[in-house]
Parts: structure tokens; C-alpha cells; sequence
């Protein structure tokens, strides 16, 4: 069963911030939240990931809430080519570890 | 980072028959993962295939439905067996950790699309 929910749709303006939130609250101290993005008819793309501290990479930041029940991406400036399905993911174990994935967030980019 | 490649693409197939799905990495890997995709839905894990060892499969996937095989570090196939037009799903290959480490991320391959008439 899904670890987190996510809005089913969400819009954003080209060249604004896109802020893209998720539920986890039943997520495991050990647990790691992922984000990855499918755009369409191609593989998920991995985006980002944390444990209990904020992360920021090249293409995002990763906001996650003191207590870990929420997180949000934030995408800083959205282009066109950002419109995808977003999944907020959790990690569970290790070294055998397994993504147990989301609904997912389709994010369109209005020019 | 890793690249992934899958065969096929995509196919269009009778029902009762099967087809077999290639994973090909271009480096060594550890954990090999198959996916299921059914149009307009999330991902579903089907099974792991590790090297050496018999795949395991989640709930609701047997191995008489969906046979893995992984002969070496770097290839896997999945079968999916008797097909029905239930089966139609994009089928997603994806790879994990390179048996020194884990990798922080799973990479994907392109997919393939199945539709079963």
C-alpha cells in the first residue's frame, strides 16, 4: 500500500515556483522520502531525496517538516519542459530496499 | 548513473501468448527491479532479481505469470506468460546499488509498452 498522498493535479506558471506537497505520516524513522518525475511515455526520473534534513540539488529542493509526516518539492523555476507526473515516494530498508510509490501529482506548466 | 536499455519497445500481442522483455545495463549492478505500469496509474513493483539468487515477487505476482531470469550483473528478462488484454501495461526495468553499495537512487529504463488484443 501507498506510504504518502499527493494531490491529483496541480498548475504553475512558467517561470514561477512550483511547489509540490506530500503526506507521509506513517513514514518509519529510517525511512527516506524520494521524489521522481515521469514524463510522458518515457522512465521515471529520479529528482531528489531526504531523510530528516532539507536537500537541494541542481534541478530541486526538498522541504521536509520537523516532525517528517510532510515534505514539499519545489521546483524554483518551472519551465514548460517540467510538466510531468511527480511521484513523492518512501524507501523502505536498506540494502534491500524497495520504492513503495504514490499516486503521483501531474504538474502542468502554463505558459 | 546508470543507462538502461529494454526490447522491446513496445508490441502488440495475442492473448495466451507470451513475451519476453530484456533488460540490458551498461554497468554491473546488484539489484535489478520489474515494474508494472497500467495506463493512467502508478507504478507497481512486480519483483527483485538479484544475481545468484530466485527472484522475489510481490503480492498478488507469481513467478508461473511472470518469470525473471538474471544470468549476470549487467542483463534480466521478465516473461509475462498466457496474456490476456489485462496484461496491456508498460513494463518498467530498473536497477539499484553496484553489490558494493547501495545506490541512493534507482534508474529506469525507457519501458515497454504491451498491448494484448
Amino acid at each position: 500500500d501507498a506510504k504518502t498522498t499527493q494531490p491529483t493535479s496541480m498548475d504553475c506558471a512558467e517561470g514561477r515556483a512550483a511547489n509540490l506537497p506530500c503526506n507521509h505520516s506513517t513514514i518509519s524513522g529510517n525511512e527516506y522520502v524520494y521524489w521522481y518525475r515521469q514524463i510522458h511515455s518515457q522512465g521515471p526520473q529520479y529528482i531528489i531525496h531526504g531523510l530528516k534534513n532539507n536537500e537541494t540539488n541542481e534541478m530541486a529542493s526538498l522541504i521536509i517538516t520537523e516532525d517528517r509526516k510532510s515534505s514539499t518539492l519545489i521546483l524554483p523555476h518551472a519551465t514548460l519542459r517540467d510538466t510531468a507526473v511527480y511521484y513523492c515516494i518512501v524507501r523502505v530498508g536498506w540494502s534491500n530496499y524497495q520504492l513503495i510509490w504514490g499516486a503521483g501529482t501531474k504538474l502542468i506548466i502554463k505558459p | 548513473s546508470a543507462v538502461i536499455s529494454q526490447k522491446p519497445s513496445r508490441d502488440i500481442c495475442q492473448r495466451g501468448t507470451s513475451l519476453t522483455i530484456q533488460c540490458q545495463v551498461d554497468s554491473q549492478v546488484t539489484m535489478m527491479f520489474w515494474y508494472r505500469q497500467q495506463p493512467g496509474q502508478s507504478l507497481t513493483l512486480i519483483a527483485t532479481a538479484n544475481q545468484g539468487s530466485e527472484a522475489t515477487y510481490e503480492s498478488g505476482f507469481v513467478i508461473d505469470k511472470f518469470p525473471i531470469s538474471r544470468p549476470n550483473l549487467t542483463f534480466s528478462t521478465l516473461t509475462v506468460s498466457n496474456m490476456s488484454p489485462e496484461d496491456s501495461s508498460i513494463y518498467l526495468c530498473s536497477v539499484g546499488g553496484n553489490g558494493q553499495s547501495s545506490y541512493n537512487e534507482q534508474f529506469f529504463g525507457p519501458g515497454t509498452r504491451l498491448t494484448v488484443l
